[in-house]
């Protein structure tokens, strides 16, 4: 099993410019969330998913979006990229809230 | 806001000593987790306490729960070098679908 994997590891982007981080997962995982981690801060929930086609907002929700259109993927658009923006996003998934995560390694986004 | 917060922030040790991390949160939890960061990786599920359990043990890793103070504590035992990483807790908050970390300790085990 790959476990959760996200693409791509490192991305630098423009400010205004758009893009997609991707996570999917082989273990047939329900819950799937997003975080993003800068220095100070921990891990702050950007949105979650408890089942294909459900999602919702976390604690950081705004300039993303997310969909959940199959059980193993759980794409994360940045509508507009800005400088604010830039950090790590981890994906992680388990079989529901209340059991261990699974983490991918995260992608490492700068907005210039 | 953060659920959970961990203390200390930082933590430096000589190998072999113990490690205690102190993690307390604000409501009413079904049960608290424990993970591992080390520098530049995801995060690594450690333990899980439910809230009806006291006290878990997992290798060198010792947990305790106290609902009544709503704090838990991780302990390392015979640190080594290889345990230097960020240990943070998260706690899903009863009548939520949410997960939420805190800000970690970084431990430092030095050789």
């Amino acid at each position: 099993n790959a476990g959760v994997t996200q693409t791509p590891k490192f991305q630098v982007l423009k400010t205004g410019q758009s893009m997609t981080l991707q996570c999917a997962q082989d273990m047939n995982h329900e819950y799937m969330s997003w975080y993003r981690q800068d220095p100070g801060m921990g891990l702050r929930l950007i949105h979650y998913s408890v089942g294909a086609g459900i999602t919702d907002q976390g604690e950081v929700p705004n300039g993303y979006n997310v969909s959940r259109s199959t059980t193993e993927d759980f794409p994360l658009r940045l509508l507009s990229a800005a400088p604010s923006q830039t950090s790590v996003y981890f994906c992680a998934s388990s079989y529901s809230r209340d059991q261990p995560q699974h983490f991918g390694d995260g992608t490492r986004l700068s907005i210039l | 806001s953060q659920q959970g917060e961990e203390d200390p922030q930082a933590l430096s040790i000589q190998e072999g000593e113990n490690a205690t991390m102190n993690c307390s949160y604000k409501t009413s939890i079904n049960n608290l987790q424990w993970y591992r960061q080390n520098s530049g990786r995801g995060l690594v599920h450690l333990i899980l306490i439910r809230s009806n359990e006291r006290e878990k043990h997992s290798g060198r890793l010792r947990v305790t729960l106290d609902t009544s103070k709503k704090s838990s504590s991780l302990l390392i035992t015979a640190s080594r070098a290889a345990d230097t990483a960020s240990y943070f807790c998260a706690t899903p908050p009863t009548g939520y679908s949410t997960l939420t970390f805190g800000k970690g300790t970084m431990l430092l085990v030095s050789p």
